[in-house]
């Protein structure tokens, strides 16, 4: 089975502070991870996933298979960063399903 | 304008009622899904369709109907014997045959039971 693990519901932070969403997953074959944004008022939509291994909106995120993690990343927060944030996973053997973590919502403040 | 179109965006339905949740996409794509999203909860697999006439049922699909009669279209009934309707439904669609490529999303239906 495959499960994607959100740890934190809610990040708050300053504008300019660092930013790191954190994502663990479970799955016993070669996965796919991307991450997903919700801005309010807004579809979910794609942010990034990590075969691109590129930066999107100063976001980026790395595949640990060690630590079967992929943490979002961003060095310096800005306000319309706020948004709800999931994580997801989909493999082969699920037929390329999306699965998602339960999502972290990050505010930033001025 | 290419995307996928749910209707209603909001839907008040009483207990003991079915209602029908529609989702359409002019994206040509093959896979369709829908999820339920509650708070803390993330999004949930209610069922899915990667082709015409057929579907599987997902990690929650209990008091939930499908059909895909059409490739562009995938609507999801909730009956009354879902216990607990009440929550915000999203429809989202894929291209297959192609490896692994990103889900599209609807805006969302919000379902209340009064």
């Amino acid at each position: 089975a495959q499960r994607v693990t959100q740890p934190e519901k809610l990040l708050s932070v300053f504008k300019g502070a660092p930013v790191e969403l954190k994502c663990n997953y479970s799955y016993s074959g070669s996965p796919e991870l991307f991450w997903y944004v919700q801005y309010s008022r807004q579809r979910l939509q794609l942010l990034l996933r990590h075969i691109s291994r590129e930066s999107i909106k100063g976001f980026t995120a790395d595949l640990n298979k060690g630590e079967t993690s992929f943490h979002l990343k961003k060095p310096f927060a800005q306000e319309e960063d706020s948004a709800m944030y999931y994580c997801a996973l989909s493999g082969a053997g699920g037929s390329y399903i999306p699965t998602f973590g339960r999502g972290t919502s990050l505010i930033v403040h001025p | 304008d290419g995307g996928i179109t749910q209707s209603p965006k909001y839907l008040f339905r009483k207990e003991g009622q079915n209602v029908t949740l529609s989702c359409e996409q002019n994206l040509n794509h093959d896979a369709m899904y829908w999820y339920r999203q509650d708070p803390g909860q993330g999004l949930r697999l209610i069922y899915y369709s990667q082709i015409v006439n057929d579907f599987q049922k997902g990690d929650i699909a209990e008091g939930y109907s499908v059909s895909r009669e059409k490739k562009e279209s995938f609507p999801l009934t909730v009956t009354s014997a879902q216990k607990n309707p009440t929550a915000f439904y999203l429809c989202a669609s894929r291209t297959m045959g192609q490896g692994n490529t990103e889900a599209f999303f609807g805006q969302g239906t919000r379902l209340t039971v009064v």
